[in-house]
């Protein structure tokens, strides 16, 4: 049980465009959902978290006008790079939690976005 | 705060031994803490967890051991497997609130 997925697993896109990254809690509901930025070699940086039907908490200097991030339901949450640019570039991971549960987050796989 | 990683600690050990890694933390107040086993171009992968109120736990080929006097966390890891090549984290959480992730340490295992 537990299984978080993100889609897509890698995109590559045209510096300007947008992205939208999707990532779904398969077998549970997930009242809170993390998202997450790693460069390489690098550890996990929490960009923002994502409560169902309300608005995002980011974290200081992530720019909530250029990561959109929408939790529309209790098993989807999207963050969308909008205005790619390359140093946009990164490995992207959600992770969600389910209320009432033990703190533990449970993470996707991630999604690598490479800005041409 | 965020901890933001460098470049990479790197563990090697030979296969069949034990290896431990360790991590120190940042908030006294954290109460739950877990490692996570990141492989190349895949999302972190939980391992083992221990509250506050232990000092050990142990799992299959897994221990985690908690200091909290120095504020310090390992995991060791024994017979030590090809298969455990990967980047560990550490990552404290507070009263339920965003887990922070400590900068990660590379584990090579040689044949």
């Amino acid at each position: 049980g537990a299984v978080v997925s993100q889609h897509p697993s890698w995109v590559i896109c045209k510096s300007g465009t947008s992205v939208k990254i999707e990532c779904r809690s398969l077998d549970f509901q997930a009242t809170t959902m993390f998202w997450y930025r790693q460069f390489p070699k690098q550890s996990l940086m929490l960009m923002a978290t994502s409560n169902e039907g309300s608005k995002a908490t980011y974290e200081q200097g992530v720019e909530k006008d250029k990561f959109l991030i929408n939790h529309a339901s209790l098993t989807l949450s999207t963050l969308t790079v909008t205005s790619a640019h390359p140093e946009d570039s990164s490995f992207y991971i959600c992770s969600a939690h389910a209320a009432g549960t033990a703190p533990e987050q449970f993470f996707g796989p991630g999604t690598r976005l490479t800005v041409l | 705060g965020e901890s933001v990683g460098l470049h990479l600690p790197t563990l090697s050990v030979q296969e069949g031994d034990n290896s431990i890694i360790n991590c120190a933390y940042s908030n006294s107040a954290s109460d739950y803490f877990i490692w996570y086993k990141q492989e190349s171009g895949k999302g972190p992968q939980f391992i083992i967890d221990i509250r506050s109120n232990m000092d050990k736990r142990q799992g299959q080929r897994v221990t985690v051991l908690l200091n909290k006097t120095v504020k310090h966390l390992s995991l060791q890891i024994a017979a030590t497997q090809p298969g455990d090549s990967a980047v560990y984290f550490c990552a404290e959480n507070i009263e339920g609130q965003n887990f922070v992730f400590g900068p990660g340490t590379r584990l090579s295992v040689l044949p």
